[in-house]
């Protein structure tokens, strides 16, 4: 079992939807990262959360801590924001600086 | 202020030969990653410098992987007698190691093709 899991593995969903992607781990964390890959490969670092809440712009991320659970949310979703999310997360044990990565979610939002 | 940045950005090798990859942190950043994506994988952790030391390698898949970094700056991955099964995009990112924390800022990769 991956230490990180992410649901769904794949998403479509029609412009304007509401969409949530979830990600379970199943170590102990300092942090965890939502990451956005596009098609052409680039990364881009979303959000680091290590409770709570985050939100920015039309992106919400949460964490329980206690359940292991994060998710990522979209509101008003567009075409744009299809690309694959990424969980991951920074394991207690085997040091602070070790990402450990789900396998993504391809989100894909025609209009 | 610059990303970090990667070169080549692809690379066709044949099996067998050496490559080199590079990455340019963003200036400042003293900690530096390197990630792989293999085909239909997801990312997998290489190896971490804080400075100019690795202390974590745990990643490297075998010993014909090494990587150094000098000046607390550039960065290089080296792979020895390249094998098909190295085609992945190799990626690079860079953090402050305090303050904001660890996040990440990634490179765009290098898309290396073993033939």
């Amino acid at each position: 079992k991956n230490e990180v899991e992410q649901s769904p593995q794949n998403l479509t969903a029609q412009e304007g939807e509401f969409i949530t992607i979830n990600c379970s781990y199943s170590v102990g964390i300092s942090a965890l990262h939502w990451l956005q890959q596009h098609p052409g490969g680039g990364i881009v670092s979303l959000f680091m959360l290590s409770s709570g809440k985050k939100k920015h712009g039309r992106l919400i991320a949460t964490i329980n801590i206690q359940e292991k659970h994060s998710s990522l949310h979209i509101t008003a979703s567009h075409p744009r924001d299809s690309a694959v999310y990424i969980c991951a997360v920074r394991n207690l044990i085997q040091g602070a600086q070790k990402l450990v990565f789900g396998q993504g979610t391809r989100l894909t939002i025609n209009p | 202020g610059a990303g970090v940045s990667q070169s080549p950005s692809n690379k066709v090798t044949e099996k067998g030969k050496d490559v080199e990859l590079r990455c340019d942190p963003i200036s400042g950043h003293t900690a530096l990653y390197w990630y792989r994506q293999s085909l239909g994988q997801g990312l997998e952790f290489l190896i971490y410098f804080q400075g100019n030391s690795a202390p974590d390698k745990s990643g490297l898949p075998s010993d014909r992987f090494s990587a150094e970094r000098t000046g607390g700056s550039v960065s290089t991955l080296t792979i020895q007698r390249t094998q098909q099964e190295d085609s992945a995009v190799y990626l690079c990112a860079s953090s402050w190691y305090r303050g904001r924390g660890y996040e990440q800022y990634f490179g765009p990769g290098t898309r290396l093709t073993v033939t």
